[in-house]
């Protein structure tokens, strides 16, 4: 069966400070890979998505980038923390194109202080 | 560009009265998808249904039920005999790009169902 992992669960960084979260999937291959955001009080917000290793779609601009080095590895990244990129944070994935449900992860909550 | 709207922040109710969440989106596409999710205190976000724009059939599954009008744009959910396990953040999402972008979320409605 495919499974989700996200590591930190939890995360309290000071501002200006660097971010590495890290997604991954097991089970399955060349899945479609999603980063999104739920800030506190709203609802969830793609920030990137790809559809294999080295491909990377941003769907806002912001402080924050994202990589595939993997096939089944997705990693969000900051250079330096705002404080308005606390939040929580889920990873996602579908095995293609054709949309049946989007499997999420347990989430990372990001505190920025 | 899509667009869902949960005009409901907040709903309580007292346990085993019937609930309805509302839904209702925008797209100009004419085929897409719909969801609803459930995400508990937890935090992990549980698929609950998927709707293609084709199939407006109503469906009910224990005591969920959902209801489908395009004439309308929403996509409705109610609980039915409603329990405290049933305590949530409900988002409606739907879909309708060709390629593989993902989904375009409301802002969620938090059910609070009081013993």
């Amino acid at each position: 069966s495919q499974t989700i992992h996200q590591w930190p669960a939890t995360l309290v960084q000071p501002v200006g400070s660097p971010l590495s979260l890290e997604c991954t999937v097991e089970g399955t291959s060349n899945p479609n890979l999603y980063w999104y955001r739920q800030a506190a009080g709203r609802g969830l917000q793609l920030l990137f998505y790809s559809v294999g290793i080295g491909q990377i779609s941003s769907e806002v601009p912001q402080n924050l980038s994202a990589s595939r080095p993997q096939d089944r590895q997705f990693i969000l990244s900051s250079k330096k923390l705002l404080l308005s990129d606390s939040g929580f944070y889920l990873c996602a994935w579908i095995p293609d194109s054709s949309y049946n449900e989007q499997f999420f992860g347990p989430g990372t909550r990001l505190t920025v202080l | 560009a899509q667009k869902v709207t949960q005009a409901q922040t907040e709903i309580s109710v007292v346990e085993k009265e019937d609930v309805t969440l509302d839904c209702v989106y925008e797209t100009r596409d004419t085929t897409y998808y719909l969801f609803w999710y459930k995400q508990p205190p937890s935090g992990e976000l549980v698929f609950l249904i998927r709707r293609n724009s084709f199939d407006e059939q109503n469906e009910i599954s224990g005591r969920y039920s959902w209801n489908f009008q395009k004439s309308t744009s929403s996509f409705n959910f109610t609980i039915t005999a409603s329990q405290v396990v049933d305590s949530a953040v409900y988002f409606c999402a739907v879909y309708s790009g060709g390629g593989a972008d993902g989904l375009t979320f409301g802002k969620g409605t938090h059910l609070i169902i009081q013993p």
